[in-house]
């Protein structure tokens, strides 16, 4: 079965400085990845996607994440973090392939909460 | 362009009693799903469907719950009778479905927030 590992349940980082979201994902041949940020009150908003091609992806509001097979990574990053950013970041694995019931799933790391200090 | 739109937003209950919630998905996706959140963790999927069918409904706790989508555009999920330990966050998405095995990318609404007393 699919399964998405986010190590770090909270990280704290002060405005302006820069900030990496770990996340690693079960082997899969195709893997379809996500981050997904979840603000307090607010439905889940998609920040960027991987299917195939380049590794580095670019998403919304700056944030930009890398597909890594060899390490089964696809960790979030942005350059300065922007006081707005704080919220739950989560990282989703979609099972691919054709057929079954199980094809489209979406796969839900546990989510990493993000503080921003001013 | 209209998103994925859920109601109620909050509902409080006493448990035994039975709640509903509606999600109206974005106009032409076809794939709907009810995603079950709770408190600190990522959202788990209860049930899919594709169109009005339910192509995936293992997690569904079938013996309280229920969903419906009739015509293949709203959808309601029922809980009766509700228990303490539902409390939580019910999400719905939609995505297209291209019919090649691949679906879309996921639209969520801003879930119902359900305590059961």
């Amino acid at each position: 079965a699919q399964s998405v590992t986010q190590p770090d349940i909270h990280i704290t980082v002060s405005e302006g400085a820069s900030l990496e979201l770990r996340c690693n994902y079960s082997y899969g041949a195709t893997p379809y990845l996500f981050w997904y940020v979840q603000s307090p009150g607010q439905g889940l908003q998609l920040l960027l996607k991987y299917f195939s091609g380049d590794t580095l992806v670019q998403g919304i509001k700056g944030f930009e994440a890398e597909f890594k097979r060899s390490q089964s990574s696809f960790n979030l990053r942005k350059p300065s973090v922007h006081w707005s950013d704080a919220a739950e970041y989560f990282c989703v694995d979609k099972t691919s392939g054709l057929g079954g019931t199980s094809y489209g799933k979406l796969t839900f790391g546990q989510g990493t909460i993000l503080t921003v200090h001013p | 362009e209209a998103g994925v739109v859920q109601s109620p937003r909050y509902k409080i209950i006493e448990k035994k009693q039975p709640v509903a919630f509606w999600c109206n998905p974005i106009s032409g996706h076809n794939t709907l799903y009810w995603y079950l959140q709770n408190l600190g963790q990522g959202p788990e999927l209860l049930i899919r469907y594709e169109n009005e069918e339910a192509v995936d409904d293992s997690q569904l706790p079938k013996d309280r719950f229920s969903a419906e989508r009739l015509k293949g555009v709203d959808s309601t999920l029922k809980i009766q009778p509700a228990e303490l330990g539902d409390s939580a966050v019910y999400l719905c998405a939609s995505s297209l479905y291209s019919g090649q095995g691949v679906t879309g990318e996921l639209f969520f609404g801003e879930g119902s927030r359900l305590t059961v007393l």
